[in-house]
């Protein structure tokens, strides 16, 4: 079946250095991704999108980048706070409405 | 400002009882969604609603019902059906057929 998963259920990094948390996928017809950012006891917020037809997306101190051929999605992080303490989920979707959410990264910043 | 809003935030209930948690948005989205979520599991679909009086059973539907009456509004019903109904529920919503998810803040629910 379908599946969504990342790499390491944790992650810790030092305050200032940049975070990378990877995924990958296993359905060849997710055509879109996202990241979420669930800080404890909230709802997860949406951090960055990638569709398919893109291998790179940049926003505000993150960076999203797509590999399909392995199948793979990373999420960069750049000059980590530590309010970017949170767990971070990767999700693909196919375009309907069913999204599969992947286990997610607990990212710990050391200060 | 607009959002969802989930109520009641924590619930007790003892085993047996049905319970409903609320879900409102005033996004003006038509899709709803309700994701049950376990530690260290991603989020699961419990089901999920395209458009006022439509919803279609998710991945672990069974022991849960919902009803969509209104736009603005997507319930779910723990019923006693549900054999380990203690989790954290998400209720989220998306403009029609499109993929990014808003989420509520979430109902603890523990059945004692």
């Amino acid at each position: 079946g379908e599946s969504v998963g990342l790499h390491l259920p944790t992650l810790s990094v030092q305050e200032g250095d940049n975070s990378i948390i990877n995924c990958a996928y296993s359905n060849s017809a997710s055509d879109y991704f996202i990241w979420y950012k669930q800080e404890s006891g909230k709802g997860p917020q949406f951090i960055i999108d990638i569709r398919s037809n893109m291998d790179k997306r940049q926003g505000q101190r993150v960076t999203v980048l797509l590999n399909k051929t392995v199948k793979h999605l990373s999420l960069q992080i750049a000059a980590t706070q530590p309010g970017d303490s949170a767990v971070y989920f990767c999700a693909g979707n196919t375009g309907g409405f069913k999204t599969i959410f992947g286990a997610g990264t607990r990212l710990f910043v050391k200060a | 400002d607009g959002g969802i809003t989930q109520s009641p935030k924590y619930l007790f209930r003892k085993e047996g009882q049905n319970v409903t948690l609320s879900c409102e948005q005033n996004l003006n989205h038509d899709a709803m969604y309700w994701y049950r979520q376990d530690p260290g599991q991603g989020l699961r679909l419990i089901y999920y609603s395209q458009i006022v009086n439509d919803f279609q059973k998710g991945d672990i539907a069974e022991g849960y019902s919902v009803s969509r009456e209104k736009k603005e509004s997507f319930p779910l019903t723990v019923t006693s059906a549900q054999k380990n109904p203690t989790a954290f529920y998400l209720c989220a919503s998306s403009r029609q057929n499109t993929g990014e998810l808003f989420f509520g803040e979430g109902s603890r629910l523990t059945v004692l």
